[in-house]
């Protein structure tokens, strides 16, 4: 059993398109963390919310704690959204999900 | 700031050989940790430190050693690799543990043992 699971594992979206990504976690958390890996390998921390919901730019997380889920949107996709989103979840371990492969197509 | 630094970005063992994959910070980070990415299984917890002189095991420590001497400094041993340790090897730092600050990562380190 995994202690945090992602949906989809793969996603293709035409440019322009809304973006839906889901994470569901099994650990308690202070926070959950969302990650992008770019295609040349490159990990940056996109988000960390205990919380509601957080924007920036095109990119909005949103976390639900009494239902341990959380879903990473993305509005006006763009090709350069193309990547791989990696929710985390901190418990006595840090444990990821392993990841959605977004490819947006121009 | 350089952020968190890793070298070398590749490398090539021979089973049963040993080797130091190092990594440093110049943010003054107490939290660093070490992480393998293998293909299905998302990033797993190998080793990390809540502070200088202080490590603890992760997901998956057996055959790797870690130490930290100096709060910059968290250098990941491999003893004895094993083709099993083929993987791309992470290394991350937090201003402090527990999940409750961002992540800063370095650029990786893959590592292929023949």
């Amino acid at each position: 059993k995994n202690e945090v699971e992602q949906s989809p594992q793969n996603l293709t979206a035409q440019e322009g398109e809304f973006i839906t990504i889901n994470c569901s976690y099994s650990v308690g958390i202070s926070a959950l963390h969302w990650l992008q890996q770019h295609p040349g390998g490159g990990i940056v921390s996109l988000f960390m919310l205990s919380s509601g919901k957080k924007k920036h730019g095109r990119l909005i997380a949103t976390i639900n704690i009494q239902e341990k889920h959380s879903s990473l949107h993305i509005t006006a996709s763009h090709p350069r959204d193309s990547a791989v989103y990696i929710c985390a979840a901190p418990g006595n371990q840090f444990y990821f999900g392993t990841g959605t492969s977004l490819t947006v197509i121009p | 700031n350089a952020g968190v630094t890793q070298t070398p970005k590749f490398q090539v063992l021979k089973t049963g050989q040993s080797m130091t994959l190092q990594c440093a910070q110049d943010m003054n980070h107490e939290y660093m940790s070490w992480y393998r990415q293998d293909p299905g299984m998302g990033l797993r917890l190998i080793h990390y430190s809540v502070g200088a002189g202080i490590t603890d095991q992760g997901e998956v420590p057996n055959g790797y050693n870690v130490s930290r001497s100096t709060t910059e400094d968290f250098p990941l041993r491999l003893l004895s690799a094993a083709p099993s340790q083929t993987s791309v090897y992470f290394c991350a730092s937090s201003p402090g543990g527990g999940g409750n600050y961002g992540y800063t990562f370095g650029s990786g380190t893959r590592l292929t043992v023949v």
